[in-house]
Parts: C-alpha cells; structure tokens; sequence
C-alpha cells in the first residue's frame, strides 16, 4: 500500500541547515509528484515545494530563497533541505504525494533552538 | 498568493449534530478545493478532493459542496471521531494555500 514516512533530526541550532529525508513506498516517484508541507503548532499547514514527477521543482516564493528539494529515485527517497533555520520555522514537517495530496506521511516534528 | 478563510475557528457540536463548515478563496479556485481531517496526534487525513468527492474509506456522513470563492464541508451526523481540526486547501494555483483550520470539538 502506498505510504509516506519522514525522517530527520528533531533538533536544530538557529542559523544551521534541516535536512528531512521522505521514504516513500506503494508508488514510483516517477509517475507521482511528492510535496513537503509544515506546519508551525496551532497553525494551519504551509506548502513548502514540490518534487515533479519528471523531476522539476517547485517552490513557495516565501521559502524559496533557502529551500532545496531533490530526489533518489533508485532509494524512492525526497529529501528537503533549508537553510539559514530561525525559531519560527519549528513545527511538524510533512511529506505528501501529489495530485491531491492523497496520502500523507505521519510527521516529524523539528525544533529549532539553541 | 490565494488566502484561503475559514469559519468558524472554533464549532463546539454535539453527537447525532449535522454541522458545517465554511472555506472561503479570495479568488476563484474553479472547484479545486481539498478538505482534510487533523487529529490531535497529527495524523493528517483527507476527506474531500475537488470540492464534493469523497476520498476512499471517508464515511457517506462526510460531503462538501461550493463554487467559485465559496466552499463548505458538511457532516450529517457526528460521531465521537469526528471530533478533531479540519482544514480546507486550495488546489487551483502555486503555491498551494491551506485555511486557518477550524476545531470541531464536543459541546
């Protein structure tokens, strides 16, 4: 069955780099585009980019100054990475496939602190 | 950017209540608008795709409906699962937008 997992550090100094692996399953990467979403607690979800399923990229024009998102199809892995981390970028960061955002990883919840 | 709006925040229900809840776009969306389910463990669930169908496994109790800039989903009758934060997204253009959320909880 199709699934979403991510992975990460839960922990990040302020200034430093979040790197968030998403490990997915039931599905190619080649035919389904894959999002990162995130949420700050007690607020609504934010989309942050898209993974393409020809392998194009797209970005939320508020992020996308420090945003990368790539991919391993041969591992069926996304990974995100955004740099330049302040304290209002903790919350729980998604990975979701596209196309309606049909399925959606459990979370993994990042703190940015010193 | 599409901001997306919705009412109530806050929807204090009983079981057995039919409720509804408000998405508004300030600008047309065309019918791309997705609903999605939020339990407190954070658990995302969808519900809802292109406004009014029902996404595999999500109850018949669960409907949406709206055009243009306004957009609704309906549950017809409460159950005690029911009760948990609901969000509206738009689909129409990049970057996508989700509302504020609006939290059924129990009267």
């Amino acid at each position: 069955q199709v699934q979403l997992k991510e992975s990460g550090p839960g922990l990040v100094q302020p200034s430093e780099t979040l790197s968030l692996t998403c490990t997915v399953s039931g599905f190619s990467l080649t035919s389904y585009s894959v999002s990162w979403v995130r949420q700050p607690s007690g607020k609504g979800p934010e989309w942050m980019g898209r993974m393409w399923y020809d392998g194009d990229t797209a970005y939320n024009s508020a992020l996308k100054s420090r945003l990368s998102i790539s991919r391993d199809t041969s591992k069926n892995q996304v990974f995100l990475k955004m740099n330049s981390l302040q304290t209002d970028d903790t919350g729980t960061y998604y990975c979701t496939r596209d196309g309606g955002f049909d399925y959606w990883g459990q979370g993994v919840m990042v703190t940015v602190s010193s | 950017d599409i901001q997306m709006t919705q009412s109530p925040s806050s929807l204090p229900a009983s079981l057995g209540e039919r409720v509804t809840i408000s998405c508004r776009a300030s600008q047309g969306i065309s019918n791309n608008l997705n609903w999605y389910q939020q339990k407190p463990d954070g658990t995302i669930k969808p519900l809802i795709y292109y406004t009014s169908n029902l996404q595999s496994g999500v109850p018949s109790r669960f409907s949406g409906s709206g055009s243009g800039t306004d957009y609704s989903l309906t549950i017809s009758s409460l159950e005690p699962e029911d009760f948990a934060m609901y969000y509206c997204q738009q689909d129409a253009s990049f970057p996508r937008t989700f509302g504020g959320g609006t939290k059924l909880e129990l009267k």
